[in-house]
């Protein structure tokens, strides 16, 4: 089993930029959730989706943030235009929807906006 | 949601037992109690979880009081490479969201 995969690992960004990260959730899986950890705010929780459909996206910062799920093994968080605090290591994880909740983490992707 | 109180940090000695404590008086009937950790530049990584009975699985063991408003993760030989960030999070029901508090670092030392 691969576990959840995360690309890119590291991104280094201008502010203004598109940033696309991307999470592949691990098969059979059908619950799908994206974090940012930052050292002041620690772990949040951004978006989550069950069966491909975003259910609570509350923790989304605003409206420069994104995210999609076109089917069960791909997801895209996007940050347009990115800026210097959206810096942070961004999870992906996923779960079976349901039951007992049991996440499973991708190894994250570092962003660094300058 | 239920609120947390744990340590801010632990220490303890190679080849121990680490018990780390956990204060979860809100928590509601339906409610689990899981545990994750974190080592450093690492996703999060589930342990544990726990409704009303004692749970042991081959990473740890958790001990629920029967009140249920508190528990402990007990790591019974620790190594150096427990040393993390314990989260201990009642509920992630049938939402699926965990939140995630500031946990207990432990620190596991030779």
């Amino acid at each position: 089993d691969a576990g959840v995969i995360q690309s890119p690992r590291h991104e280094v960004t201008e502010m203004g930029q598109e940033v696309t990260l991307r999470c592949k959730p691990i098969s059979g899986h059908n619950s799908l959730f994206w974090y940012r950890q930052t050292m002041m705010r620690g772990l949040e929780l951004l978006i989550y989706f069950n069966n491909n459909v975003p259910i609570d996206d509350s923790g989304m910062p605003e409206d420069r943030f994104s995210a999609k799920m076109p089917n069960a093994s791909f997801s895209t968080l996007k940050i347009q235009p990115s800026e210097p605090r959206d810096s942070a290591v961004y999870f992906c994880a996923s779960s079976l929807v349901g039951g007992v909740n049991t996440q499973y983490f991708g190894p994250g992707t570092r962003l660094t906006v300058l | 949601d239920a609120k947390t109180t744990q340590p801010t940090s632990m220490d303890c000695a190679e080849g121990r037992a680490a018990n780390l404590p956990c204060n979860h008086s809100t928590i509601s009937g339906n409610e689990y109690v899981y545990w994750y950790r974190q080592i450093h530049s690492q996703g999060p990584q589930y342990i544990i979880h726990g409704l009303k009975n004692n749970e042991t699985n081959e990473m740890a063991s958790l001990i629920i009081t029967e009140d249920r408003k508190s528990s402990t993760l007990i790591l019974p030989h620790a190594t150096l490479r427990d040393t993390a960030v314990y989260y201990c999070i009642p509920g992630g029901g049938s939402q699926g969201n965990l939140i995630f508090g500031k946990g207990t670092k432990l620190s596991v030392k030779p």
